[in-house]
């Protein structure tokens, strides 16, 4: 199994409301990502978990939330987000945090913010 | 520090012919080098890497890359473009001290039939 799946594919949520994506692997992979792509642009670090534990936070506004309950999930917990946040919202794991390891990224959740 | 550059927004080939996406970079040490491909409303996926050795890397989808190491370079290349490979890619690099792999700005391709 070399899948990563997230869900929902597609959220639309009003700027008062909280939701969660989530993100799923069972590649044994230990590192975790999430990323924020906008249109036609590179993919941009959001948070890194390496073994469970938040290793790297890119100083992402603390309406997002992230948290890892075990080595197969990660969620990002979205609460009173802007219009600007707006994005695919990309999951990705790798074996571990080395240098030399691909990431293998989710299909992504697409989130609308009204 | 790291970066990398890719230096066309849009590249055009007909279908058949071979195609060339370029991408430099520009790292301290050793650079780990990567592409991904990203179609239309789907994720990246991983097309091939260079950490060391052969200067020649073999990926799917019959793509291949050549790492130059005096040009800073590692182009994406196919002898033979098909329609179906229509989409946006990404080089990435990563040294072996950096916290995180850095993407280009892509390089979205068009093979026309």
């Amino acid at each position: 199994d070399t899948e990563v799946t997230q869900t929902p594919k597609h959220l639309v949520m009003g700027m008062t409301n909280k939701k969660s994506l989530k993100c799923e692997q069972h590649m044994g992979h230990r590192a975790m990502y999430w990323y924020k792509q906008k249109a036609k642009k590179p993919p941009e670090l959001m948070f890194v978990y390496s073994y469970e534990k938040l290793s790297i936070n890119e100083s992402v506004p603390s309406r997002f939330s992230p948290e890892c309950p075990n080595s197969s999930l990660l969620n990002l917990h979205l609460h009173a987000l802007q219009p600007e946040d707006s994005a695919l919202y990309l999951c990705a794991s790798s074996q571990d945090r080395g240098p030399t390891g691909e990431l293998f990224f989710g299909e992504g959740s697409r989130l609308t913010v009204l | 520090a790291q970066s990398v550059a890719q230096p066309e927004d849009q590249v055009n080939v007909a279908e058949g012919n071979p195609l060339t996406v370029k991408c430099t970079y520009s790292v301290s040490g050793n650079p780990y080098l990567f592409w991904y491909v990203q179609y239309p409303n789907r994720g990246l996926q991983f097309l091939l890497k260079y950490i060391t050795g052969d200067n020649l890397v073999k990926g799917s989808y019959g793509f291949e890359a050549e790492f130059n190491k005096s040009q800073t370079s590692f182009h994406l290349k196919k002898p033979s473009a098909l329609v179906s490979d229509s989409a946006l890619y990404f080089c990435a690099v990563r040294s072996g001290s950096a916290r995180q792999l850095t993407f280009g700005s892509g390089t979205q391709l068009t093979v026309l039939p």
